[in-house]
């Protein structure tokens, strides 16, 4: 069965970095557009990132960009989100999905990581 | 703010109708498929509905999906206690050339 297994979350000081991953499992990983999407304690989901399954695209929404890179690693099955200058208000839980369609449909979803940025 | 826009919160009882709407523009909605996820207290999101209308297997029928010009809807018929939950519709943002999400209603089966 499909399993997204996100991990690398923490307390982090503002203007630290920080990585995450996200370890796939039970479909073919190479053939999938994979995304990252965050909800911060008591808000809403936010879309943050996506990589196409042959990485020739790659989009971030504006509150990210340019401060953080996604990536992904075939013989590992693994997506990566790097996250530099980290800020309060990338405090949130961080998901990754599986794009099982167009238009951002997410079929499967990890259990999600936290990230606290807090000095 | 939310590119979409979802009402806060709906209500309704047991074995009652509840639809959710969800509002976008050309670049949004009205050029792309819209998915609906239901989000429990505690969990991960999960995919309800997909391009607009079709259910993912063992999402039961009571949820339904529709989508006219720039916005969409969700339905939920047979209102049961476990269906409290958060409800958010997601797209793609051609202009943008990022994924959108509303800002989430809070389903309460009183």
């Amino acid at each position: 069965q499909v399993q997204l297994v996100e991990s690398g979350g923490g307390v982090v000081q503002p203007g630290r970095s920080l990585r995450l991953s996200c370890a796939a499992s039970g479909f073919s990983f190479s053939t999938y557009a994979m995304h990252w999407v965050r909800q911060a304690p008591g808000k809403g989901l936010e879309w943050v990132a996506v990589i196409s399954y042959d990485e020739s695209y790659k989009h971030y929404a504006d509150s990210v960009k340019g401060r953080f890179t996604i990536s992904r690693d075939i013989s590992k099955t693994t997506l990566y989100l790097e996250m530099n200058s980290l800020r309060a208000e990338d405090t949130a839980v961080y998901y990754c999905a599986r794009e099982g369609g167009a238009s951002c449909r997410f079929d499967y979803w990890g259990q999600g990581t936290l990230v606290t940025v807090s000095s | 703010q939310s590119v979409l826009t979802q009402p806060p919160s709906v209500s309704a009882a047991p074995g009652q109708r509840v639809t959710i709407s969800c509002s976008g523009s050309s670049s949004n909605i009205g050029n792309n498929h819209v998915s609906w996820y239901q989000q429990l207290p505690g969990t991960a999101p999960k995919l309800l509905i997909y391009e607009n209308n079709k259910r993912p297997s063992g999402i039961p029928d009571r949820f339904s999906g529709s989508k006219s010009g720039t916005s969409a809807t969700l339905g939920i018929t047979g209102l049961q206690t476990g269906d409290e939950a958060d409800y958010y519709c997601g797209t793609w943002d051609s202009s943008l050339s990022a994924g959108v999400f509303g800002g989430g209603t809070k389903l309460t089966v009183l």
